[in-house]
Parts: C-alpha cells; structure tokens; sequence
C-alpha cells in the first residue's frame, strides 16, 4: 500500500494568512493526489484532484502542487469558512490511502 | 441533482454482521461512475473501504477484503456494503460517494454511524 505522510497535524493562522499543507507518498505517484477539506459533522469536500486541479466552485484561494512524492496544498487568505480539517489522497492506485489530516485552527 | 443517502443499524453487536444501504437519487447507478465506501472513526481520519463500478470492477480495502462484499441493485438504485464478524474496531461514520474515475470522489452522502457494542 502506499502510505501517505501529512504535516503538520495541525496549524493555527488568522484570517487573511496563509498556510502550507504537505503531503509526502511512499513512493513515486506522478501527480495522482487529491485534497479534501472536512467541517465538523460534514462529508469531505473534493477541492483538488490531479495534485493542483482545482474542482468547480472552489476558491482560487485553494492551490495545490508537487509531483513524484512530494505535495501541498497552499491556501492563501485564510477566510473563517477555510477553517476545517484537510486532507491529502493518492489517487494512483488501489487501495485508495489518505494522510492523516490537517486541522487548520483560528489564532 | 445527485444525492447519496446512507442508511443502517446505528448499534451492531461485536461478532454480528453491519449491513449498509447507499440510496443514490438523481443518477441511474447502472449509468456509470465508481461507487465507493469510506469510513471515519470518531475523533480520526479517512480511510477507503471500497469502490465499484457497476456490472464490472470492485476492489476491497485488503484489511477488510475477508469480512466485505459490496454489491448494487441497480432496479432500485441503491448500493451495499456487508461487514462481517464486526469488532469495536468498525466503530465508525460510513461514508458512500460517487467517484468521477474510482480514485476521486466528488459526491459525498452526509455519512451514518455506526457503533459496534454490546
């Protein structure tokens, strides 16, 4: 299986900051990686596939990046809504892994 | 619009079998698409149980591969999943979603609980 390795576990930032997610895989996986964003008591939210595609409807505020085994996300003007759990997906083979998440927290 | 709605028990007994329903609406399952199960223990992350396309592929998580099987009813749109020999572990919210290629998956229902207790 390949393992997907997330940092930090979590992050404290103010509205209007920016943050950077990483994701490092156990191996080689091209660009084959999603991000989600989770609310507390919601599903995930598909926000990028294919490492920096971004999905309709999302921010531009939301980018993501890398290739081969390393990854992030950058989300760049924190808003309150942004404030959730993310995290990262290899979308390169069977079994599906995720990382182990982000919360992004309000200083 | 499309919509996924789980259903179940809520409480399973450990050693018992959790059986789960996916109503989809809005999309005829035998149309396309991947299918698939995730599961979150409270307080935890994401992890991917399995995903199928209907009348062809299904691939199984190889932890729970033994205890799972996942099947559609495409007459009625729905989709299942069967856990056997549950364990405190399978405590989790259970996820089904649409995936657009069966790696990612766009269309999330809102999840439903399952506690495995006695």
């Amino acid at each position: 299986d390949i393992q997907m390795t997330q940092s930090p576990s979590s992050v404290s930032a103010s509205v209007g900051e920016g943050v950077t997610i990483t994701c490092r895989a156990s191996e080689d996986i091209n660009n084959w990686v999603a991000w989600y964003q989770q609310k507390p008591g919601q599903a995930p939210k598909l926000l990028i596939s294919g490492a920096s595609s971004l999905q309709p409807g999302v921010p531009s505020s939301f980018s993501g990046s890398g290739s081969g085994t390393e990854f992030a996300l950058i989300i760049s003007n924190l808003q309150p809504e942004d404030f959730a759990t993310y995290y990262c997906q290899q979308t390169h083979s069977f079994p599906l892994t995720f990382g182990g998440g982000t919360k992004v927290e309000i200083k | 619009q499309l919509l996924l709605q789980e259903s179940g028990p809520g409480l399973v007994k450990p050693s018992e079998t959790l059986s789960l329903t996916c109503n989809v609406s809005g999309f005829p399952i035998s149309t396309g698409y991947y299918w698939g199960w995730m599961r979150q223990p409270p307080g935890k992350g994401l992890e991917w149980i399995g995903s199928l396309y209907y009348n062809a592929q299904i691939f199984y998580s190889p932890s729970l591969k033994s205890r799972l099987t996942l099947s559609v009813d495409a007459s009625k749109n729905l989709f299942f999943l069967t856990l056997n020999s549950v364990t405190a572990a399978d405590t989790a919210r259970y996820y089904c979603a649409r995936g657009f290629d069966g790696y990612n998956y766009n269309f999330w229902g809102p999840g439903t609980l399952v506690a495995v207790s006695s």
